[in-house]
């Protein structure tokens, strides 16, 4: 079944620790997107990759960074965690785009983070 | 630029109860919309969608959109509502013409009472 994963889903960790979230999508979508989520709070874009290679920064500065080697693979990381980066982190791909735009984005279970 | 308004911070309804959550969008143009719906821990499922044509537009779990051009809403719609429709519910709005890229409102949180 077509499916988009994410590991961990919760991490603790101490500050300055480098860290990797792992996002992997089996639907076979060109683009993906990473989004920080605090609580009660809308959704802020902080990256997106229209395919491999592609990388971009969104619309909320963030310190991490991202790779797209693979189609189905797009890992976030944090060289120097802190505090301030205690979040959660939603992955999505998108696919089955009406034209120009439109996709529908489909999201991943999330990782918690928390930074002490 | 284009963005999207949520109203309504919490709403509680019996079960049982009808159910309309509001939104509304600012973009020149007709856009397209989402309302995904998010439980505690989980990450966001899609609902519904619109893109053009029908203006109702009908989803799962018994959820129905309408888009009104002439009021800029995608108002979400459930005539009973199930203690198990209790989640976060968040709408969003993409540009035609973008790259995917989609804008958020802030959420709208369904308490459902017995």
């Amino acid at each position: 079944e077509a499916d988009i994963y994410q590991t961990p889903r919760y991490l603790v960790i101490g500050t300055g620790k480098k860290i990797t979230l792992e996002c992997s999508q089996t639907m076979g979508h060109d683009k993906m997107y990473w989004y920080q989520q605090d609580p009660g709070m809308e959704l802020h874009l902080i990256h997106y990759s229209y395919g491999v290679n592609s990388t971009e920064k969104g619309d909320l500065s963030s310190e991490s960074t991202v790779s797209r080697i693979r189609t189905e693979h797009f890992p976030l990381t944090l060289e120097s965690a802190r505090p301030s980066h205690t979040s959660q982190y939603l992955c999505a791909s998108g696919g089955g785009g009406a034209g120009f735009g439109g996709e529908t984005q489909y999201f991943g279970p999330g990782t918690r983070l928390l930074v002490l | 630029a284009q963005s999207v308004t949520q109203p309504d911070i919490h709403i509680t309804v019996s079960e049982g109860a009808s159910l309309e959550l509001r939104c509304n969008y600012s973009y020149g143009a007709t856009p397209y919309l989402f309302w995904y719906v998010q439980s505690p821990g989980q990450g966001l499922q899609l609902l519904l969608k619109y893109f053009s044509g029908d203006t109702l537009v009908q989803g799962i779990k018994g959820f129905e959109a309408e888009f009104k051009r002439s009021q800029s809403s995608f108002n979400l719609r459930k005539p009973s509502v199930h203690w198990s429709d209790a989640a976060e519910y968040f709408c969003a709005v993409g540009a035609r013409g973008s790259q995917g890229n989609l804008i958020f409102g802030k959420g709208t949180k369904l308490s459902v009472k017995p």
